[in-house]
Parts: structure tokens; C-alpha cells; sequence
């Protein structure tokens, strides 16, 4: 049983330019979300993808985007880097909460992509 | 803005003995609490949840919570030199996101 699975493992670019991450959820899981983890600190919330759709948001710019397919899987792009957005991307998949929006599913990270920005 | 305190560490304890690790949490309607291992380098791995006040025991490892002191913790006992590690907590509100602390760093010396 596959686990989450994200790519590339390790990506180099320089300011200005624009990246894609990817990640496919584990087997039987729905919802996708996307951290960034930045060196010595803990992972901060990006966003929340379900049925295609962004459901919830964290406190980043516009310049982070991303998409759900009807596979499942993400994509995380962000426009415009920056030096400070050196750190490891990691996706974690889960089953879907509730309707009412209560949900406590535990979720299970993939093996992250490190960005480097030069 | 929801806020997850961990002691950073690092703690330093004896191969056999307990590790406690600690977290305060300032989301009163937080529903969910995990505690995931961190080895450098690496990604978090889930290794337990708890979603009820009190003590919840999965092998070494027990976790406990207590949502009035909204306070939880996770002993480790045996603590080998394998567990070193970081410990990050994470705090799942009802939209189903988690806030992570910045995680405690645990050394087993043999």
C-alpha cells in the first residue's frame, strides 16, 4: 500500500522564478494538504485541498497556489520565490471530514521536497 | 492565532529511563492532538493521537490529555537511542488543519 508520495525530492531555483510540487495522497485518502517547514521550526499550514477544491487557508500569500485533481492528487505552485521560501514542502493526506466540518483524521506526510532558492 | 509551546530541548535522558514530553495548546475548541517524530532531515511520522481527556498507551508510548489545563504530553518509556529524535506536537482544529508546535528535541544517550 503506497504511501503519500511527493516530488521532486529536491528542487534548486533562484528568485523570481516559479516552482510546481507534486503529491499523490495514500491509498484511500481524499484530502490533501500542503506545510511549509522552514529549518529548526515546525510545519505551518498552506492550504487544504478537497473535492478539488481549497477548503480552508493559512496566513500565505497569493503567490501560493494550488490544485487538486480528481484523482486526488496536488500540485503546490508558487510564483515569484523569494529566499525565504527555502524549506521543505510537505504534503499530508487524510479522509475527508464531516459535512458539518468537525473532522479529526489523523494525517500522514509524504517524504517532502526541499526548495532551495538561490 | 492558535499557538502550540513545546519546550525546544534539547532533553537529554539515559537509555532505559522515561522521556516526558510537554505541550500547551491556546485554542480552547482544538478537538484533535497528535504527537509525530521528526529524525533530521526527514518528514513527520504520526505515532499517536489522542482525542479524549486522560491517558491513551500504545506500546512505549503513552499519551495524555487534559483539555481544562489544555495541557498534553507523551511518555516514552525505555527510551532507546533510536528515539532520538524531534517530538512535535500538532493541535487539529474542526476544519480539520493542524498548528504544530516548533517541537522538542530528544537525545537518548546509550
Amino acid at each position: 500500500d503506497a504511501g503519500v508520495t511527493q516530488s521532486p525530492t529536491h528542487l534548486i531555483k533562484t528568485r523570481g522564478q516559479q516552482v510546481t510540487l507534486r503529491c499523490s495522497p495514500k491509498s484511500g485518502h481524499d484530502t490533501v494538504s500542503w506545510y511549509q517547514q522552514a529549518l529548526g521550526q515546525g510545519p505551518q499550514f498552506i492550504f487544504q485541498y478537497y473535492e478539488e477544491e481549497e477548503r480552508q487557508r493559512g496566513n500565505f500569500p497569493d503567490r501560493f497556489s494550488g490544485h487538486q485533481f480528481p484523482n486526488y492528487s496536488s500540485e503546490l505552485n508558487v510564483n515569484a520565490l523569494l529566499l525565504g521560501d527555502s524549506a521543505l514542502y510537505l504534503c499530508a493526506s487524510s479522509t475527508a471530514a464531516t459535512m458539518t466540518g468537525t473532522g479529526n483524521q489523523p494525517q500522514h506526510f509524504g517524504d517532502g521536497t526541499r526548495l532551495s532558492i538561490l | 492565532q492558535k499557538e502550540v509551546e513545546q519546550n525546544s530541548g534539547p532533553l537529554s535522558v539515559p537509555e532505559g529511563a522515561i522521556a516526558s514530553l510537554n505541550c500547551t495548546y491556546s485554542d480552547r475548541v482544538s478537538q484533535s492532538f497528535f504527537w509525530y517524530r521528526q529524525y533530521s532531515g526527514k518528514s513527520p511520522e504520526l505515532i499517536m493521537s489522542i482525542y479524549s481527556n486522560g491517558d491513551k498507551e500504545d506500546g512505549r508510548f503513552t499519551a495524555q490529555l487534559n483539555k481544562a489545563s489544555q495541557y498534553v504530553s507523551l511518555l516514552i518509556r525505555d527510551s532507546q537511542p533510536s528515539d532520538s529524535a524531534t517530538y512535535l506536537c500538532a493541535v487539529m482544529d474542526g476544519y480539520s488543519t493542524l498548528t504544530f508546535g516548533k517541537g522538542t528535541m530528544l537525545l537518548v544517550s546509550p
